[in-house]
């Protein structure tokens, strides 16, 4: 069945360690997206790519990197220089845009706890 | 103040009743989505609207873009509708940038 991935379901970090978690996609969208979701507060974009090689930053992108190397993979690294890295992850595609045609597909998203 | 704002933030109900979640928002925008987020994270969409009325089952959702506002409706409500209902704006001349509510929890009880 065609459908986005997220890897690790939980992860835990020590404080001043990178993380990379993965996002994998098997349902040919161009766009990906990072977003971040803390309690209390609407979801949050990190980085999206409207195709592969490509990225641009969100709205909190500070203190995360990712790459867009295939169309089916858009790995999201939480390095140490962000402050507050503690939440849920979660990574969707679509098949352009969110407009009118863009229907979101999510993954199950990753949990982070920064020990 | 949230470009998006849900109400009301906490919903229950008994089964078999109809609901009503309401969305309004503040900015021009060319589409709205309603999502589903489970209790264990994961999130579905539902709908995505640019006008009028979609329905899907017992789900349905309108929008009033003269008015900023659209609803979400659930008919004969049931236990396994319980979760929280996202709605989320496309505005600013990007596609590609949502501006997410801070959701509804809906807990439907038997």
């Amino acid at each position: 069945d065609g459908g986005i991935t997220q890897s690790p379901k939980y992860l835990f970090r020590k404080e001043g360690q990178n993380v990379t978690l993965s996002c994998e996609q098997n349902l040919n969208h161009d766009a990906m997206y990072w977003y971040r979701q803390d309690p209390g507060q609407g979801l949050r974009l990190i980085y999206y790519s409207q195709i592969v090689n490509d990225f641009q930053k969100g709205d909190i992108a500070e203190g995360y990197s990712v790459s867009r190397e295939k169309k089916e993979s858009f790995p999201l690294t939480v390095t140490s220089a962000q402050k507050n890295p503690t939440a849920f992850y979660l990574c969707a595609s679509s098949i352009t845009g969110t407009g009118a045609q863009g229907e979101l597909f999510f993954g199950e998203g990753s949990r982070l706890t920064v020990l | 103040k949230n470009e998006v704002e849900q109400s009301p933030q906490n919903l229950t109900a008994q089964e078999g009743e109809f609901i009503t979640i309401n969305c309004s928002y503040s900015v021009g925008i060319s589409a709205l989505h309603w999502l589903q987020q489970h209790p264990g994270g994961g999130i579905v969409s539902l709908f995505m609207l640019s006008s009028g009325k979609k329905k899907h089952g017992r789900l349905i959702a309108t929008i009033n873009i003269q008015e900023k506002h659209s609803s979400l409706h659930i008919t004969a409500s049931h236990p396994r509708d319980s979760a929280v209902y996202i709605c989320a704006v496309v505005s600013g001349g990007s596609n590609y940038k949502l501006t997410f509510g801070k959701g509804t929890l809906l807990t439907v009880n038997p």
